[in-house]
């Protein structure tokens, strides 16, 4: 069975200071990745995602992720924050064709 | 741009009502999902549907049953509310034959059971 565990539940940083949010699965089979975004009283949507091919992944509003296969992690990063980007931020797997798996998710709080 | 709407933002609704959540989306999506989301769970698997009048339950499927009548609607009913069904409940889509993955979401409707 797949698993996905998020290791920060809050994540504070200051305006234009760089950030991690850090995703570890857990996988018998080849996995798709995604991060999801929910700005306050809103739905979810696609931050990014990882198919195949290159393992650094672009994503929208300056995000990027990196697949890393080895320690089964999909870091979310991004250089530069801006207040706009306080959000939670979710990391989901699936099993190639089979149901999303979502992580606890992150509450990244962006201060000035 | 897809479209996921969902028909109410707030409910509230006693115990032992019977609650209907409806999910509309204007894509032509085979898939459609049920969440719900409760903090520090992050969003559990309820039913999903891969297809008209198809349902298969997913994670958390206790108390709540679906219907899907016609492509674009999917329908989540809790048959007897209870206190402890109190949560966000996202609805989701997806193009990809029998696919979970890239799910559009509607803005999520926030029940409170009294």
């Amino acid at each position: 069975a797949q698993s996905v565990t998020q290791l920060d539940s809050q994540v504070p940083v200051f305006e234009e200071a760089p950030v991690e949010l850090r995703c570890n699965y857990s996988s018998s089979v080849s996995v798709y990745l995604f991060w999801y975004v929910q700005y306050p009283n809103q739905g979810l949507q696609l931050l990014l995602k990882y198919l195949s091919g290159s393992t650094l992944v672009k994503g929208i509003n300056g995000f990027e992720a990196e697949f890393n296969k080895s320690q089964t992690s999909f870091h979310l990063r991004k250089p530069s924050v801006h207040i706009s980007d306080t959000a939670e931020y979710f990391c989901a797997v699936t099993p190639r064709g089979g149901k999303l798996i979502f992580g606890q998710g992150t509450e990244l709080s962006v201060k000035p | 741009d897809v479209k996921v709407t969902q028909s109410s933002r707030y409910l509230v609704k006693r115990t032992g009502e019977k609650v209907f959540l409806e999910c509309v989306q204007d894509m032509d999506h085979e898939n459609m999902f049920w969440y719900r989301q409760d903090p520090g769970l992050g969003l559990r698997l309820i039913y999903f549907s891969y297809d008209v009048k198809m349902k298969e339950k997913g994670d958390i499927p206790e108390g709540y049953s679906v219907s899907r009548e016609k492509k674009e609607r999917f329908s989540l009913i809790l048959e007897s509310a209870s206190t402890n069904q109190t949560s966000m409940y996202l609805c989701a889509s997806s193009s990809v034959p029998r696919g979970a993955y890239e799910q559009y979401f509607g803005p999520g409707t926030r029940l409170t059971v009294t």
